[in-house]
């Protein structure tokens, strides 16, 4: 299988922008996805297919992929972002499915 | 809308079977374009995906625990399964099952039960 990398935590002012990114070979051939997670819920779709936003998903968040690496951008990010972004994609052999390991993000 | 819901024993003992439950109301699970999936999360080690399997019945598992994992459907129940064998403390994690779709080369999972604890200790 193959790794996504996160950065473990991440801090944006309220009403700022803030880029969450992930990286793995993978993601070179394979699109990634995001969830947001918050404590004691289960994770809810953000972003599919590295730039698709799913129905009821504010439009302050999006994606992108360049390379290696897939980003998750919040424009004007609000109180109730704060929670944990995870990034996952198909590994290598197209099979299976891996998980980057979380990003905590922070709203000053 | 789709809804999931685990269901099972939130404690097992070291080596026997660990057994959930997961029940698809709002929706048949007989759809075509979707697989059932099951996902734990350890409190320190992460996400990690257990599999998949189709309406159809053709299972695709983890190949870390492929040898210990088993997963069903049952179309009548609307339901489908995991059993996972030889359970150590390793095992213990929050269990959710959700709703997996791909698409040349995307997956995403766009439903998710609400997570069952298990916890494997005697």
């Amino acid at each position: 299988s193959s790794e996504l990398t996160q950065d473990p935590a991440v801090s944006v002012a309220l009403g700022q922008t803030v880029r969450i990114t992930c990286q793995g070979d993978t993601l070179r051939t394979y699109y990634a996805s995001w969830f947001q997670q918050k404590p004691g819920r289960p994770p809810l779709l953000v972003i599919s297919g590295n730039t698709n936003r799913p129905s009821g998903i504010p439009d302050r968040f999006s994606g992108s992929s360049s390379g290696g690496t897939a980003s998750l951008t919040i424009t004007g990010a609000q109180a109730e972002d704060e929670a944990a972004y995870y990034c996952y994609s198909r590994d290598s052999s197209g099979n299976h499915v891996v998980f980057g390991g979380g990003t905590q993000l922070t709203v000053l | 809308q789709v809804q999931l819901q685990e269901s099972g024993p939130g404690l097992v003992q070291p080596s026997q079977t660990l057994s959930l439950t997961c029940n698809v109301s709002g929706g048949s699970i007989s759809g075509t374009s979707y697989y059932w999936t099951w996902i734990r999360q350890h409190p320190k080690r992460g996400l990690e995906w257990i599999g998949h399997i189709h309406f159809s019945g053709f299972p695709y598992y983890n190949p870390s625990l492929q040898s210990r994992v088993t997963l069903s459907v049952d179309t009548s129940q609307n339901q489908f399964s995991l059993k996972l064998k030889s359970v150590s403390a390793a095992d213990t994690a929050v269990y959710y099952c959700a709703r997996e779709t791909r698409a040349h080369a995307s997956v995403w999972f766009d439903v998710w039960g609400q997570g069952t604890p298990v916890t494997v200790s005697s």
